[in-house]
């Protein structure tokens, strides 16, 4: 079975500072991993995803996330917060065989500071 | 294109109860997922509906039910409601059953057991 690992529960930035959010994986053939976003009373919003290909993808509001087979790492990326990036942020594995299609891992809140 | 639906969007209960929740997807979307977001537990699979076919399970009691209709709408139930099912309840869309397939989620329905 899959598994998703997010070992920062709460982050901190300032605004305009760079960010990293972690994630791990435990999948044995290669993964669909996704990074969503779910603000305050709100639905999860995907951010992007990755099937394969290219290990840096790009998705919607500014973000990026890196696929590193080796390390069994999706990291998300983002140059410069926003105060609206501020939210609850999952982490995702994926798969078409077995019970579960999205394990989601426990997620990191994002707090922004002016 | 109107996006998920989840009715009603906030509930209140007495343990013992029974409650329905409703989702309708997205025009077009036949796959129906939903899932149980608490604190404690993150967010769990619940089961997912196809073609009105339930195509997964979670590992819930039987207590959790859900059907889906022609029209691709789907509900929910919860019998012999218990404290710990107090949770936000999340429904998402798609317009396949393949992992590929983005899910496109709900608000979400508040489920408070007294």
């Amino acid at each position: 079975a899959q598994s998703v690992t997010q070992p920062d529960i709460h982050i901190t930035v300032s605004e305009g500072a760079s960010l990293e959010l972690r994630c791990n994986y435990s999948y044995g053939a290669t993964p669909y991993l996704f990074w969503y976003v779910q603000s305050p009373g709100q639905g999860l919003q995907l951010l992007l995803k990755y099937f394969s290909g290219d290990t840096l993808v790009q998705g919607i509001k500014g973000f990026e996330a890196e696929f590193k087979r080796s390390q069994s790492s999706f990291n998300l990326r983002k140059p410069s917060v926003h105060w609206s990036d501020a939210a609850e942020y999952f982490c995702a594995v994926g798969t078409n065989f077995g019970n579960e299609k999205l394990t989601f891992g426990t997620g990191t809140r994002l707090t922004i500071i002016p | 294109k109107a996006g998920v639906t989840q009715t009603p969007r906030y509930l209140i209960k007495t343990r013992g109860q029974q409650v329905t929740l409703s989702c309708s997807p997205i025009s077009g979307h036949r796959s129906v997922s939903w899932y149980q977001q608490t604190p404690g537990q993150g967010l769990q699979f619940l089961f997912e509906y196809f073609s009105e076919t339930q195509r997964n399970k979670g590992n819930f009691p039987g207590r959790f039910s859900g059907r889906q209709f022609s029209n691709s709408r789907s509900e929910m139930n919860v019998s012999t409601l218990e404290l710990g099912d107090s949770a936000l309840y999340l429904c998402a869309s798609s317009l396949g059953d393949r992992v590929g397939n983005e899910q496109f989620f709900g608000p979400g329905t508040r489920l408070t057991v007294l």
